[in-house]
């Protein structure tokens, strides 16, 4: 069963810094890191998403940063707002099969 | 489009009673997946399917049972309901599996007594 790590389990960070959520996973049969955005009371959603024949991937002020020699990825957001504040989380295939494993979450707050 | 649609909104069982999460999509999706999400555990995969008739057990299948009739429906389906089973339940749909973004539904917030 592929583990995907995800770190910090909490974020708090005040209005316009960067926020960074780090994510590393063992075996995957291909290449796909999503990263989803959770608000309270909803479902996830996808937020950004790498298929690393690049190693990096910016939307917005949203950037994936992928290592694979290290097996790791992460999700910078630039200029963070009091509107980014949500769950998010990251999630890698699991080696061999169809499925995608979730990370466990982090709570990001932005204060203004 | 819906999108991906569940029902109920939310539920209370007692203990060793049944039901069914209902899922609906309208996307004409072949992947379609039930996840539970509980406090630090993120979501962990129950059910998937990769197409009508197909369907396979993911992390914590134990209690649940699914079936796929059609493209468009994936219902959930709790034996015997206990404790362990409250949780907050997402269906999910992607056109492909694995490697392609996945809709949620809002969610099924079930509480079992």
């Amino acid at each position: 069963q592929q583990q995907v790590k995800q770190s910090p389990q909490s974020l708090i960070v005040q209005k316009g810094g960067i926020s960074i959520i780090n994510c590393a996973y063992e075996n995957t049969a291909f290449d796909y890191f999503p990263w989803y955005q959770q608000f309270p009371g909803k479902g996830p959603a996808l937020l950004i998403a790498i298929r690393p024949d690049v190693s990096e991937k910016k939307e917005g002020r949203f950037t994936i940063s992928f290592n694979k020699s290290a097996k790791q990825f992460s999700l910078h957001i630039m200029d963070s707002q009091p509107g980014d504040s949500a769950t998010y989380f990251c999630a890698a295939p699991q080696g061999g099969s169809e499925k995608l494993v979730f990370g466990k979450g982090t709570k990001l707050t932005v204060n203004p | 489009n819906a999108g991906v649609t569940q029902t109920p909104k939310f539920q209370v069982l007692k203990t060793g009673q049944s039901m069914t999460l209902l899922c609906a999509q309208d996307m004409n999706h072949e992947y379609m997946s039930w996840y539970r999400q509980d406090p630090g555990m993120g979501l962990r995969l129950i059910h998937y399917s990769v197409g009508a008739g197909i369907t396979d057990q993911g992390e914590v299948p134990n209690g649940y049972n699914v079936s796929r009739s059609t493209t468009e429906d994936f219902p959930l389906r709790l034996l015997s309901a206990a404790p362990s089973q409250t949780s907050v339940y997402f269906c999910a749909s992607s056109r492909l599996a694995g490697g392609d973004e996945q809709f949620f539904g809002p969610g099924t917030r079930l509480t079992v007594l």
